[in-house]
């Protein structure tokens, strides 16, 4: 069945970098767009970023871009999230996400999230 | 600050009905076609329960409804059972960035 396994998080200081990875499974990754979506805590769902079945498309929230790279390596089944210049604004479980079909369809499959905590 | 506006918290018994709304501009909720559902437990990834504003994911039970009439979708959910305390975001596709948002959420409440 379809699996997605988000790793990667952590506790960071500010301004640092990290990157999260999404392991997939269970369907033809380079098949389809993929999301990250997070959650700070006691918070609602916020959209990250995406990146098309290529990897040639990229598309990301106002509040990190310039930051934060979405990449994709279809050989290896796996999504990942470069952070840079974190903030404590950053900190939250971050899910990776596949929609049902095209890239912009609704987020079907989701993974159970990594925490991500920016502290000081 | 979501850009769809839906009430904090709703509450309900077992085996009664429950609506919760979700209002936004008119680019995200009246002319959207994507319009979605989203439920999530605590501690839980989100589960799309409806998409393209009334359609039920593949699993999700037929107590679960949702349609729209203008500026707001409304999620509806029947015959309220305890798992379905959960709080429920509502979503939309824009043209624009960003371009997925979701509202604040509602928590619902099985009394």
């Amino acid at each position: 069945q379809v699996q997605l396994v988000e790793s990667g998080g952590g506790v960071v200081q500010p301004g640092t970098s990290l990157r999260l990875s999404c392991a997939t499974s269970g369907f033809p990754f380079s098949s389809y767009g993929v999301h990250w979506v997070r959650q700070a805590p006691g918070e609602g769902l916020q959209w990250v970023a995406a990146i098309s079945d290529n990897g040639i498309n990229k598309y990301y929230v106002d509040s990190v871009k310039g930051r934060f790279t979405i990449s994709r390596d279809n050989s290896r089944n796996t999504l990942y999230l470069h952070m840079n210049s974190l903030t404590t604004d950053d900190s939250a479980v971050y899910f990776c996400a596949r929609p049902l079909g095209a890239i912009f369809s609704e987020l079907t499959y989701w993974g159970p999230g990594t925490l991500v905590t920016v502290s000081p | 600050q979501s850009a769809l506006t839906q009430p904090a918290s709703v509450s309900g018994s077992p085996g009664q009905s429950i609506t919760i709304s979700c209002t936004g501009p008119t680019s995200d909720v009246r002319d959207n076609h994507f319009v979605s559902w989203y439920q999530q437990h605590p501690g839980k990834a989100p589960r799309l329960i409806i998409f393209e504003v009334s359609n039920r994911a593949s699993g999700v039970s037929h107590r679960f409804s949702a349609s729209k009439s203008g500026d707001t979708a409304s999620l509806t959910i029947s015959g309220l059972q305890a798992d379905d305390e959960a709080v429920y975001y509502c979503s939309s596709y824009r043209r624009s960035d960003p371009l997925k948002v979701f509202g604040g959420g509602t928590k619902l409440t099985v009394l």
